[in-house]
């Protein structure tokens, strides 16, 4: 049972294009976020929800969009595909902060190639 | 303006010995420190986390120590295994509507050798 899927694992696009990545978490978690790892390897994070709301948001190019249909699911939305959004995305979950330190659970990642 | 910074990309021990891996952070108002360990191919996965307030947390093999007034912390893995190898991330956590915040740094690459 995986506790965080990300679909597609790899994806391969054109410049211009627009695609989407799907995030699904079985934890029963308020929180999810998406998070971008590029070439030099830093892990930044790009998006968070609680409860669908829309809690973080850093400085993102509006090309981004993330959707929360409901609490067990994030999608990353991304319109006119640009070589610099070559990376690997990863989505997370965890329960919604409480003043302790909540584990975030990350899903495999998706590996996104602009060509 | 890395807030969090791993200055040693990589880091090769003995079976058996001691793993020290550091970390350095320059805000001051994080919660909560984490080290996170990831294998190729696969997301990041919790390892153990120290609260701010504290300066030690220790959970079986892995101990996370925090130096406040240095900004600094340390994992140390003790004894080290093969199967520790992987890339260890520091982060920082502050609190926000719910949500928690993770500053990531760069990694450190432990290997360790039979």
């Amino acid at each position: 049972d995986t506790a965080v899927s990300q679909t597609p694992k790899y994806l391969v696009t054109q410049m211009g294009n627009d695609k989407s990545i799907k995030c699904e978490q079985n934890l029963g978690h308020d929180t999810m976020y998406w998070y971008k790892q590029d070439s030099k390897k830093f892990l930044k994070i790009m998006f968070s929800y609680n409860n669908k709301e829309l809690i973080i948001n850093e400085t993102v190019p509006n090309r981004f969009s993330p959707k929360s249909p409901d609490k067990a699911h994030l999608n990353l939305h991304i319109n006119s595909l640009e070589l610099g959004d070559s990376a690997v995305y990863f989505c997370a979950s965890s329960q919604a902060g409480t003043g302790t330190y909540n584990e975030q659970f990350f899903g495999p990642g998706t590996r996104l190639t602009v060509l | 303006d890395q807030q969090v910074k791993q200055n040693s990309p990589s880091l090769s021990v003995q079976e058996g010995r001691i793993s020290i891996l550091n970390c350095d952070y320059t805000n001051s108002m994080f919660d909560y420190f984490l080290w996170y360990k990831k294998y190729p191919a696969e997301g990041p996965t919790f390892l153990i986390s120290i609260s701010s307030i504290k300066d030690k947390n220790e959970d079986g093999r892995f101990t996370v120590f925090l130096n406040k007034s240095a900004k600094h912390l340390s994992l140390h893995i003790v004894p080290s295994q093969p199967g520790d190898s992987a890339v260890y991330f520091c982060a920082a956590s502050s609190f926000l509507g719910g949500s928690e915040k993770l500053v990531f740094g760069k990694g450190t690459k432990l290997t360790v050798n039979p």
